[in-house]
């Protein structure tokens, strides 16, 4: 029940095309859905977040859409560049537990020219 | 805002011999801090909580003896591995939760532990 289903495992995406990645998750007790950029040899960066009140979330060029129903939250990239390319991670945590983040396993995001 | 730093951000170190790993949120008070361990092309594997104070909280299968957690403040953490093994290398990550509505975790940029 703790698990954070994402997918896919890697991707490969070109310059200016739109990167989706998704997650899913089965505990209804999160609350707090971050997502986590992380380069080789780096820590991972705070991208962007989402609460489960809100739909979608948009920060520049990254958007989250949040399917409470479903238990499902993706991230977009629009306009993709090679910089973009990364492992991403979702995450989710209860923020009155502990604030324990359980990741999800991992996408390597690749964006050619 | 919100930076955490680590050091070092490698260290190699000889089998038997102890090495330590401090952590720093250099901008803001961390309520909580967490060390992560994380192998080649795998996601972070959490291995403790640390609450400036108080004792750490290890996750399941993660031997408290070997890795020890001091928060001394509310700003510094440190990790030191005990009497490692080559078994023991891997990229440890620490994060710091800062306090407000939502508890953003931020993490360090990490610490590559060879032991030979």
């Amino acid at each position: 029940q703790q698990q954070v289903k994402q997918s896919p495992q890697s991707l490969i995406v070109q310059k200016g095309g739109i990167s989706i990645i998704n997650c899913a998750y089965e505990n209804t007790a999160f609350d707090y859905f971050p997502w986590y950029q992380q380069f080789p040899g780096k820590g991972p960066a705070l991208l962007i977040a989402i609460r489960p009140d809100v739909s979608e979330k948009k920060e520049g060029r990254f958007t989250i859409s949040f399917n409470k129903s479903a238990k499902q939250f993706s991230l977009h990239i629009m306009d993709s560049q090679p910089g973009d390319s990364a492992t991403y991670f979702c995450a989710a945590t209860t923020t009155g537990g502990g604030n324990k983040l359980t990741f999800g396993t991992g996408t390597q995001l690749k964006v050619e020219l | 805002g919100a930076v955490v730093s680590q050091h070092p951000s490698w260290v190699i170190c000889k089998s038997g011999t102890s090495v330590k790993i401090e952590c720093r949120s250099l901008d803001f008070q961390a309520t909580t801090m967490f060390w992560y361990r994380q192998f080649p092309k795998q996601s972070l594997m959490l291995m403790a909580t640390s609450n400036e104070g108080s004792k750490a909280t290890y996750e399941q299968g993660v031997e408290k003896d070997k890795f020890l957690i001091n928060h001394a403040s509310l700003t510094l953490s440190t990790l030191t591995v005990t009497s490692a093994h080559p078994e023991d290398s891997s990229f440890y990550i620490c994060s710091a939760t800062r306090q407000g509505p939502y508890y953003e975790q931020y993490f360090g940029p990490g610490t590559r532990l060879t032991v030979t």
